[in-house]
């Protein structure tokens, strides 16, 4: 049973566009919840997180916003550069619980 | 400062041997993670640990085994190699704060 559903598994934009990749989640325990990037034959990497307090959170050229009624969050990348082409993973995990539920990732190829 | 480091980078064992993914860290951080991740199939827990000594399953620990000697050291044991067991892994570890850092993998390939 997939407890963070990530959609869609591929994204392709065009430069300067606008990257949304969503994801849900049925345990209202969770608390924290980050998106990770990885770029080919690396490891991930924590690109930006949320608490369940704010509904929005901004980071430069990445957004995450958050919808606590709904149980969905969603990662949105402006201005979409090639460099960013990578696979995003969102996951969440329950407070004082350093266990990460992951969600099947993202991967998004942003054309020249 | 390294960070996370993981050995090998790459290994092919045959089906039956044992091997140990070596990781260490030195952000002096109490709790350290071994994930395997396939293709399409995300990140999967297969062991973790609070602390030195401490160590609990994750959501796949069949074949594999840890210890936790060390607050630096953490690592995973294969026994008995399978093809299932082809995978990339990686180590990961967090501090005080919930951000997760990981090394950069190793690839297996079981035959």
């Amino acid at each position: 049973q997939q407890q963070v559903k990530q959609s869609p598994q591929s994204l392709i934009v065009q430069k300067g566009g606008i990257s949304i990749i969503n994801c849900a989640y049925e345990n209202t325990a969770f608390d924290y919840f980050p998106w990770y990037q990885q770029f080919p034959g690396k490891g991930p990497a924590l690109l930006i997180a949320i608490r369940p307090d704010v509904s929005e959170k901004k980071e430069g050229r990445f957004t995450i916003s958050f919808n606590k009624s709904a149980k969905q969050f969603s990662l949105h990348i402006m201005d979409s550069q090639p460099g960013d082409s990578a696979t995003y993973f969102c996951a969440a995990s329950i407070q004082f619980d350093r266990k990460l539920i992951w969600g099947l990732g993202t991967s998004l190829a942003v054309n020249p | 400062n390294a960070g996370v480091t993981q050995t090998p980078k790459f290994r092919i064992l045959k089906i039956g041997q044992s091997m140990t993914l070596q990781c260490t860290q030195d952000m002096n951080h109490n709790y350290m993670y071994w994930y395997r991740q396939d293709p399409g199939m995300g990140l999967k827990l297969i062991y973790y640990s609070v602390g030195a000594g401490i160590t609990d399953k994750g959501e796949v620990p069949n074949g594999y085994n840890v210890s936790r000697s060390t607050t630096e050291d953490f690592p995973l044991r294969l026994e008995l190699a399978a093809p299932s067991q082809t995978s990339v892994y990686f180590c990961a570890s967090s501090g005080q704060e919930e951000t997760q850092y990981f090394g950069p993998g190793t690839r297996l390939l079981v035959l």
